[in-house]
């Protein structure tokens, strides 16, 4: 079955560069989520979109800004990057079918690995 | 903001033997979910529970949302040396202009004796 890809799996930028994610949902599904992965901790939600609009906004800096295409893949760009900002970052997408519970299961894509040096 | 706790961090098992872990909140989640993560990929979700109290099996996991909607636990049952990893709880909340983002939980590093 058809998963998340996330391109390019890895990234080596310098400070104060700026970088663009990838993200290219599951076939059919309609939400797209990111989120950031430190090294040892618990992934991190940075935003969200459900059919192109932005749904929700976590702890995503100013420096960083996302947005969902009309064929609903998505792509969080990064501006003036900074040391800390080294980490994985994952894309989620899930479908909304109308259920009562209609995001519940988040499907992940690899990640991208970002190394600000 | 609401934060998961997820015990144990990391336990060490002879292969075989069972395995339990579970998170805790202080604020209610529509729907808890479980996911492994292996180093460097990205989570792999085994379990969604969607009714409190709801029981449900996946081979040799079981996962339970907690009555109270504030927990839930993980088991593992004959564990063998391919669940080696990290093991996520994640709580949902759905409402009003909340699409679902997860809150994760710790996370529960998992290492089997051969």
């Amino acid at each position: 079955a058809a998963g998340v890809i996330q391109s390019p799996r890895h990234l080596i930028k310098e400070k104060r560069e700026t970088a663009t994610l990838k993200c290219y949902p599951i076939p059919r599904h309609d939400t797209v989520y990111w989120y950031q992965q430190g090294p040892g901790q618990d992934p991190q939600f940075l935003i969200s979109f459900y059919e192109k609009m932005q749904s929700d906004k976590g702890s995503i800096p100013d420096r960083f800004s996302a947005q969902q295409f009309s064929d609903y893949h998505s792509e969080l760009n990064m501006s003036s990057l900074e040391l800390g900002d080294s980490a994985l970052y994952f894309c989620a997408s899930s479908l909304e079918d109308g259920k009562q519970n209609p995001w519940d299961e988040q499907f992940f894509g690899p990640g991208t690995r970002l190394t600000v040096l | 903001g609401q934060q998961l706790n997820q015990s144990p961090q990391s336990m060490f098992i002879q292969e075989g033997e069972d395995v339990s872990m579970n998170c805790t909140s202080s604020s209610i989640f529509n729907t808890w979910l479980w996911y492994k993560q292996d180093p460097g990929e990205g989570p792999v979700l085994l379990i969604a529970l969607y009714k409190a109290g709801e029981l449900t099996s996946n081979g040799r996991l079981t996962a339970q949302f907690g009555i109270t909607r504030k927990d839930s636990f993980l088991n593992i049952s004959a564990s063998i040396p391919s669940d080696v990893g990290i093991y996520f709880c994640a709580g949902q909340l759905n409402y009003g202009g909340s699409q679902g983002n997860l809150i994760f939980g710790k996370g529960t590093k998992l290492s089997v004796k051969p």
